[in-house]
């Protein structure tokens, strides 16, 4: 069974860093694409980040390139994103998914919390 | 960037009924969109990929149709869990990989 779960969501203030986790099990993680995907509370869901396989490959939204960095650890099955400069506005849930062709598998979840 | 653009925001349908949401891309996707349900407090859940396959272990009470910019989701005979919130996505191969705003299906 695929297993996603995220980790390091939290409370921090306007200008602050925090570094989610996904931690992946029930497939072979090295094989597959995977991306951050938010969603602030009561809205919908904004695609935030991929990265590809091997890593070679990454991309992000507007809203967050140049303050947010994906990265991967296949050896560990891990999937991480540094946020960095964080404002209000990136208040929000955030899932990893795995892409096999849509977005097949989602975790619960991180709550991140930017406020003063 | 593709935009991805659902109608209704809000259906309300009596259990037991059909429903048909929309979802219009700014270009062409060919048949890469997606459609996913999320209920409260809950992930996500892939319910149709391709425009047209269901994803494993979805009912086939839920269909999709379409090509190039035009999507349907429909529901036929709504049961009581399939009341929540539908997302379209395009999935190309390549992002941004972006959502409609989400339609939410409520009980009439």
């Amino acid at each position: 069974e695929v297993q996603l779960a995220e980790s390091g969501g939290g409370l921090v203030q306007p200008g602050g860093s925090l570094r989610l986790s996904c931690a992946a099990s029930g497939f072979t993680f090295s094989s597959y694409e995977m991306n951050w995907v938010r969603q602030a509370p009561g809205k919908g869901l904004e695609w935030v980040s991929y990265i590809t396989s091997s890593g070679t490959s990454i991309d992000y939204a507007d809203s967050v390139k140049g303050r947010f960095t994906i990265s991967r650890d296949n050896a560990k099955n891990s999937l991480f994103l540094q946020m960095n400069g964080l404002r209000a506005e990136d208040t929000a849930i955030y899932y990893c998914a795995r892409r096999v062709g849509a977005f097949d598998d989602w975790g619960q979840g991180t709550l991140v919390t930017v406020s003063s | 960037d593709i935009v991805m653009t659902q109608s209704p925001a809000t259906l309300s349908v009596s259990p037991g009924d059909g429903a048909t949401l929309s979802c219009r891309a700014s270009q062409s996707v060919g048949s890469n969109v997606a459609w996913y349900q999320q209920k409260p407090g809950q992930a996500p859940r892939l319910l149709i990929y391709g425009a047209s396959t269901r994803a494993t272990g979805i009912p086939a009470r839920f269909s999709g149709s379409g090509s190039g910019t035009e999507f349907t989701l429909t529901i036929s005979s709504l049961q009581s869990e399939d009341f929540a919130v539908y997302f379209c996505q395009h999935h190309n191969n390549w992002p941004p990989y972006s959502f409609g705003q989400g339609t939410k299906l409520d009980i009439k």
